[in-house]
């Protein structure tokens, strides 16, 4: 069975830009997680959708929103970026239950 | 006070050593108990998944949780070069709620 997949792996974008990400989850699973992780922060939540709607929400301003299709794939989109939006973003799929499967991330780079 | 607290290390042992990595929580809620692994430049990995205290095992890892203390572990036994590595906690109150990763301990093992 094919692992979670995130397009694209890398990225390069200007201050004041916006960026979409995606993700392919593990067919079958209907759960998206997205993470923010830093090397002083580690690994922050920032919402999770399951069956096109957003279950649980963490604690980032709106410029970073996101949406899940009828196909369980996710993207999720942040405007008017900030240099401290460089990050790895992931992306994690799970089945039911809380055990995630994560995907190799998107590394953004903001200049 | 952070909700998931690790020794962020890094921790260095001699290969065949067993490794004791610990995280401390603070929110009694806490039901769902996973430990990931994750290599440089890669998505983490899970390792173990545990749901209320007691211990489980899996070949040369073992995972403990003692709710009374907020408390778990994970050890590893004949620890291997392979092993090196970010070993990050994570816990969740219920089956559908956010997950909340703990920071990470690097770990180092020395052929």
């Amino acid at each position: 069975k094919a692992g979670v997949t995130q397009t694209p792996r890398y990225l390069i974008k200007t201050r004041g830009q916006q960026v979409t990400l995606s993700c392919s989850p593990i067919s079958g699973h209907r759960s998206v997680s997205w993470y923010q992780q830093t090397p002083g922060q580690g690994l922050q939540f920032l919402f999770e959708y399951f069956s096109e709607t957003q279950r649980n929400k963490g604690n980032f301003p709106g410029r970073f929103s996101g949406r899940q299709f009828s196909n369980s794939r996710s993207e999720m989109n942040v405007s008017t970026l900030e240099l401290g939006d460089s990050a790895l973003y992931l992306c994690a799929s799970s089945l039911e239950g809380p055990e995630q499967y994560f995907g190799p991330g998107t590394r953004l780079t903001v200049t | 006070q952070k909700e998931v607290e690790q020794d962020p290390g890094p921790l260095s042992v001699p290969e065949g050593a067993i490794v004791s990595l610990n995280c401390t929580y603070s929110n009694s809620a806490f039901q769902y108990f996973m430990w990931y692994r994750q290599y440089s430049r890669k998505g983490p990995e899970l390792l173990m998944y545990t749901y209320s205290s007691g211990n489980k095992e899996d070949g040369r890892f073992t995972a403990q949780v003692d709710k009374s203390s907020k408390y778990i572990s994970l050890f590893i036994r004949d620890s291997q070069p392979s092993d090196s590595a970010t070993y990050l906690c994570a816990m969740s109150e219920t089956s559908y709620d956010k997950v909340i990763f703990g920071p990470g301990t690097s770990l180092s093992v020395i052929p």
